[in-house]
């Protein structure tokens, strides 16, 4: 399972745009990127996922760049219910692993 | 997730009970995990199954065991409960993922655990 990387702690503005970035050097080919988010006392809850490119939907997009070696949340227009942890996984797709490494994850911290 | 649940929310017990966590689902999953989640570490495997009788360890099972005899349900039981396992437990179901995708892990509210 590839190791990430992702900032402990990020503050934002309600509005604002904000963009979380993951690192993850050892991705392989089969490997996918998902991203969770955690509200206090309460379960994480998949967000959203890919492999490459562009994904975005109702919620957040997310960015791959071509070399897949880091990815980017993006949560437009946050509003202070955003306030979270947002973890960054990395996992093989459609196989049988069934273990998602959660780290420390990045604890965004909207304010008014 | 409503549709996976955990009792009790909240236990106390002393070091040295013997106590159990249970957990529910109505999504039909047949992966079910147990993760334990410590301030600022994360979430850590404790268990997970992927079919009713099938047990594997996750990272850090070590004064635990499970039980999955039902489809629906997966117990998390700490033998002898020590305080270091002082601690917020999740437990979580999946499916088997399609092609071309990652699984997706729904996860319970959480039970929040005090060994004194």
């Amino acid at each position: 399972l590839a190791k990430t990387t992702q900032p402990i702690s990020m503050d934002s503005y309600e509005g604002q745009e904000v963009n979380i970035t993951c690192s993850h050097n050892n991705i392989a080919t089969n490997d996918y990127i998902t991203w969770y988010q955690q509200f206090p006392s309460q379960g994480p809850r998949f967000i959203i996922q890919g492999y490459k490119t562009k994904v975005t939907n109702e919620v957040a997009s997310l960015f791959i760049p071509a070399d897949r070696k880091s990815s980017t949340l993006s949560l437009p227009r946050v509003s202070l219910s955003d306030t979270a942890v947002y973890y960054c996984l990395v996992a093989r797709g459609g196989g049988n692993t069934g273990k998602l490494i959660f780290g420390q994850g990045t604890t965004l911290q909207v304010k008014p | 997730d409503a549709d996976v649940t955990q009792t009790p929310r909240n236990r106390i017990t002393k070091t040295g009970k013997r106590i159990m966590l249970e957990c529910s689902q109505t999504k039909g999953h047949d992966r079910m995990y147990w993760y334990r989640q410590d301030p600022g570490l994360g979430l850590r495997l404790i268990y997970y199954s992927f079919d009713v009788k099938d047990i594997n360890k996750g990272e850090i099972s070590d004064g635990y065991s499970v039980s999955r005899q039902a489809q629906a349900k997966f117990s998390l039981s700490l033998e002898s409960a020590i305080p270091n396992q002082t601690a917020l437990y999740f437990c979580a179901t999946s499916d088997f993922p399609l092609a071309g995708s990652q699984e997706t892990q729904y996860f319970g509210p959480g039970t929040r655990l005090l060994v004194l």
